[in-house]
């Protein structure tokens, strides 16, 4: 059974600070990761989705990286910024199957 | 357009009425999804359809029954709901072909209480 696991569950950060927001997959049979956005009260908006066949993926200031082997996936944030601040989570397909498994979510707070 | 769009946004309700909530995409999925949130938790799977046929039911009880008219269109009927039933029901659409990208896109979500 997929367990997805996100590590640290909040994050304060002065605004400008790079980042970085860790997961970790039980199984490494996992198909597809993606990476979400969630404001408080709202639904997910979808970030980043690496496919198992790939390492990593990039859009604007994010970047999301999996390593299979390890089990782990980080989300990178550059140059955060006040508006970055939502619950990130992360969510990997098990393979074979249409159920999305998610972590837990970090909570992160940029500063102004 | 990549719109996941939930009706409604809000919904109050008694342990005694029976309600629907209504989930719609146009961007040719076939593979819809209902889950539920509760505060500070992350989402649950309730529902998967495939095809406009049910693939996953996650032992989810009666009083939550989903349906699937057509393949743009999701609803789920709510009858004698308990107040822990109260959270944040979401939508999510993507394609079902697994050897491609298969993103799921997020509506807004309905805000349910039981009172």
């Amino acid at each position: 059974k997929q367990e997805v696991t996100q590590i640290p569950a909040a994050l304060s950060v002065p605004e400008g600070e790079n980042l970085v927001l860790n997961c970790s997959f039980t199984d490494s049979a996992i198909y597809n990761l993606q990476w979400f956005r969630q404001d408080p009260g709202k639904g997910l908006t979808s970030l980043l989705l690496i496919q198992s066949s790939q390492r990593e993926q990039t859009s604007g200031r994010l970047n999301a990286s999996l390593d299979k082997s390890s089990g782990r996936s980080t989300l990178y944030i550059a140059a955060s910024q006040p508006g970055d601040s939502a619950t990130y989570l992360c969510a990997g397909f098990q393979g074979g199957s249409e159920k999305l498994v998610f972590g837990k979510g970090t909570k992160l707070t940029v500063n102004p | 357009d990549t719109e996941v769009t939930q009706t409604p946004k809000h919904l109050v309700m008694g342990m005694t009425n029976k309600k629907s909530l209504k989930c719609e995409q146009h961007m040719g999925h076939r593979a819809m999804y209902w889950y539920k949130q509760k505060a500070k938790k992350p989402p649950e799977l309730m529902f998967v359809y495939s095809y406009e046929k049910l693939s996953i039911n996650e032992s989810v009880p009666s009083r939550f029954s989903p349906e699937c008219p057509n393949s743009s269109l999701l609803n789920l009927h709510l009858h004698a709901l308990q107040p822990e039933d109260s959270a944040l029901y979401l939508c999510a659409s993507s394609h079902t072909d697994r050897q491609a990208k298969n993103i799921q896109y997020f509506g807004a979500g309905t805000r349910l209480s039981v009172l």
